[in-house]
């Protein structure tokens, strides 16, 4: 199987965009879709975005997502950064009937 | 739909930890659905247990598959999970989910397991 890896931590201040990757290890990251889900302390986790780039209704268009063939790698990018959005961020993805989470961002917004 | 994790907070060493999810506002069996467990430990990130597919199929997170089971009870519209021989290590917020071909839409709001004597 394969891992998702991402930084550990990001900060930025509010208004301000950040980007959070996720890279897969082996295997390409555009054969299986990619999510993105969001943790407040706290809480249960909620889908920010799914598909690679598909957004839940109720999530704001602040939140973007990608994938890089090259580099092997999934994006989160969030604009306008509020307050709010200070939480834990994990990808997600699959092969073979397998789930893999990547480690968790958490992301400061100070 | 709401799901509704249940079960014993603290489990002792050696012994099987067994959580039930309750599924409401809509049947387990209806539908294209992954049923699934996803464990947090204290302070760490998110750990794929396994699932149960609609049909009926079961995967397993290797690194669990040993002591791992998982099952649907549709007459009473929930799912379960049984975890065999567990130590301190196991100790986590135990999460059920819902998921459409790959994507989690629904989750539980998680249940914290203790393993100690």
């Amino acid at each position: 199987n394969f891992l998702l890896t991402q930084p550990h931590s990001v900060s930025e201040s509010p208004g301000k965009t950040v980007t959070i990757s996720c890279t897969r290890s082996s295997g390409s990251i555009a054969s299986n879709y990619v999510q993105w889900y969001q943790q407040r302390p706290g809480s249960a986790p909620t889908t920010v975005i799914y598909e690679d780039n598909q957004r839940p209704s109720g999530v704001p268009d602040r939140f973007s997502g990608s994938i890089d063939s090259s580099s092997n790698s999934a994006s989160l990018t969030i604009s306008g950064l509020k307050t709010e959005d200070e939480a834990d961020y994990y990808c997600q993805s699959y092969d073979s009937s397998i789930w893999v989470f990547g480690g968790g961002t958490k992301l400061t917004v100070l | 739909v709401q799901l509704q994790e249940s079960g014993p907070g603290l489990v002792k060493p050696s012994q099987t930890l067994s959580l039930t999810c309750a599924v409401s506002g809509g049947s387990i069996s209806g539908g294209v659905y992954y049923w699934s467990w996803i464990r947090q430990h204290p302070g760490k990130g998110l750990e794929w247990i396994g699932y149960i597919y609609y049909t009926g199929s079961i995967s397993y997170n290797p690194s669990l598959r040993s002591r791992v089971t998982i099952s649907v009870d549709t007459s009473k519209n929930h799912f379960s999970l049984k975890l065999s021989s567990v130590t301190a290590a196991d100790t986590a917020v135990y999460y059920c989910v819902r998921a459409a071909a790959g994507v989690i839409d629904y989750w539980g709001q998680g249940t914290l397991v203790t393993v100690s004597s």
